[in-house]
């Protein structure tokens, strides 16, 4: 899987949108960018992926620049139990996910 | 989605001690994932675990310490043997599923050991 890099922290105030990026320069073509979450005291929860369009669920938007090397997660109106560690990860089938350190996401009323 | 129910969710352990963690999911997988999180860190993957064959290690991990039974398609345990508080950690199971031609992990809830 390709190195993902991503902030260690960000702060958000509740209701407003909250943009994570992830940089992944080094992404293959084969490589999906999957977005996760870990509510404290909870196992990680699947958020959205994408390979190269822009994606969006009832949970978030992923928007995947045209040179695949970076995106962003969005949660449009940010919640107080959206305050989580996001991780991006950068995945090739049939290889086993790693979970990097994340971006602690803090949502402040 | 699968539902997987892990058991114990927690426990308080002495130090040489073995401990079972069990990992039951609603529907039949083919692989199942053992990962640890060291308090403050992120996830790291113990082991593969395949129905009829011995579970697949990764680098840092050896059977001897974390033995894994896979008996069936919907249900996998992991032992943690001969603890020290350095096994102190949430042990989390999880499985894939196929969603829009990519494969996407589902977890448990965790097993937090404490190693006294």
């Amino acid at each position: 899987d390709a190195k993902t890099t991503q902030p260690p922290s960000m702060d958000c105030a509740e209701g407003r949108a909250a943009n994570l990026p992830c940089n992944h320069s080094t992404i293959s073509g084969n490589e999906y960018v999957y977005w996760y979450r870990q509510i404290h005291s909870q196992g990680p929860q699947y958020i959205i992926h994408g390979l190269k369009n822009n994606e969006t669920n009832e949970m978030a938007s992923l928007i995947i620049t045209e040179d695949r090397k970076s995106s962003t997660l969005i949660l449009p109106h940010a919640t107080l139990r959206d305050t989580a560690v996001y991780y991006c990860i950068a995945h090739n089938y049939g290889q086993n996910f790693v979970f990097g350190p994340g971006t602690r996401l803090s949502v402040l009323p | 989605s699968a539902v997987i129910s892990q058991k114990p969710s927690r426990d308080i352990c002495q130090r040489g001690t073995s401990l079972t963690i069990q990992c039951q999911v609603d529907s039949q997988v083919t692989m199942m994932f053992w990962y640890r999180q060291q308090p403050g860190q992120s996830l790291t993957l113990i082991a593969t675990a395949n129905q009829g064959s011995e579970a697949t290690y990764e680098s840092g991990f050896v059977i001897d310490k974390f033995p894994i039974s896979r008996p069936n398609l919907t249900f996998s345990t992991l032992t943690v043997s001969n603890m020290s508080p350095e096994d102190s950690s949430i042990y989390l199971c999880s499985v894939q599923r196929g969603i829009s031609g990519a494969n996407v992990l589902t977890f448990g809830a965790g097993s937090r050991l404490t190693v006294l």
